[in-house]
């Protein structure tokens, strides 16, 4: 596609309740970011898919938190047992060879936990 | 672990004038980004610093990255309403991470 497409641009969920953000990275980019931005705040790195290695899952804040990517194309984020804390802007970003180039962002999935 | 800190943090100044955002971060890199973000939207890529001394422009916005001094400055040159956004810079820990600064919000206004 033309860029990094994120669905649902929007989701409200109930507390406890479990919710998958999808993202579609531009087509070829190898490097896959997924960003948690709360109201106000600056980026929080989650986790970073990069072709067939291993992801580095060093910023997923709890086992709440799990995101899997198929090949080089679709990732989902998924967060278990929704917490109010988790309310926050998911951005996905992606890259043609990692950092070495600059990353594309999508417009980022809102998440209001209720 | 690598922090990225950004100053200021927020920024008014007036049309016409000049300033400069700081970012400095804590380890060796030499690949540092600029990204802006406009209220509601997602970040959009300005610069792209890949070496020591490198120098980028564009309008009325300057990017120069210092490796050895560990700091990267954006530079804007008789600001304009339209600058107005936040301001993020980020750093590769030259293992294709990318930490995010704090954000620097600037305010443009007449």
């Amino acid at each position: 596609g033309a860029g990094v497409s994120q669905s649902p641009s929007n989701k409200v969920t109930e507390k406890g309740k479990d919710v998958e953000l999808r993202c579609d990275p531009i087509s070829g980019h190898t490097a896959l970011y997924w960003y948690r931005q709360r109201l106000g705040q600056g980026l929080e790195f989650l986790i970073y898919f990069q072709g067939n290695s291993a992801p580095d899952k060093s910023g997923l804040p709890s086992d709440r938190f799990s995101a899997e990517r198929t090949g080089e194309s679709v990732s989902t984020l998924t967060i278990q047992r929704t917490q109010q804390e988790d309310s926050a802007v998911y951005l996905c970003a992606s890259s043609l060879h990692g950092a070495i180039t600059e990353a594309f962002f999508g417009q980022g999935t809102r998440l209001t936990v209720v | 672990e690598l922090k990225v800190e950004q100053n200021p943090l927020f920024l008014s100044m007036q049309e016409g004038k000049n300033y400069t955002i700081y970012c400095n971060y804590s380890t060796t890199s030499d690949r540092l980004y600029w990204y802006r973000q406009d209220p509601g939207k997602s970040l959009e890529s300005l610069f792209v610093l890949l070496s020591n001394g490198a120098v980028k422009q564009e309008g009325r916005l300057m990017a120069s990255l210092d490796t050895k001094a560990r700091l990267s400055t954006l530079h804007i040159t008789a600001a304009v309403h339209d600058l107005s956004a936040t301001y993020f810079c980020a750093v590769d820990m030259n293992t294709d991470k990318l930490i995010f600064g704090t954000g620097t919000r600037l305010q443009v206004f007449p």
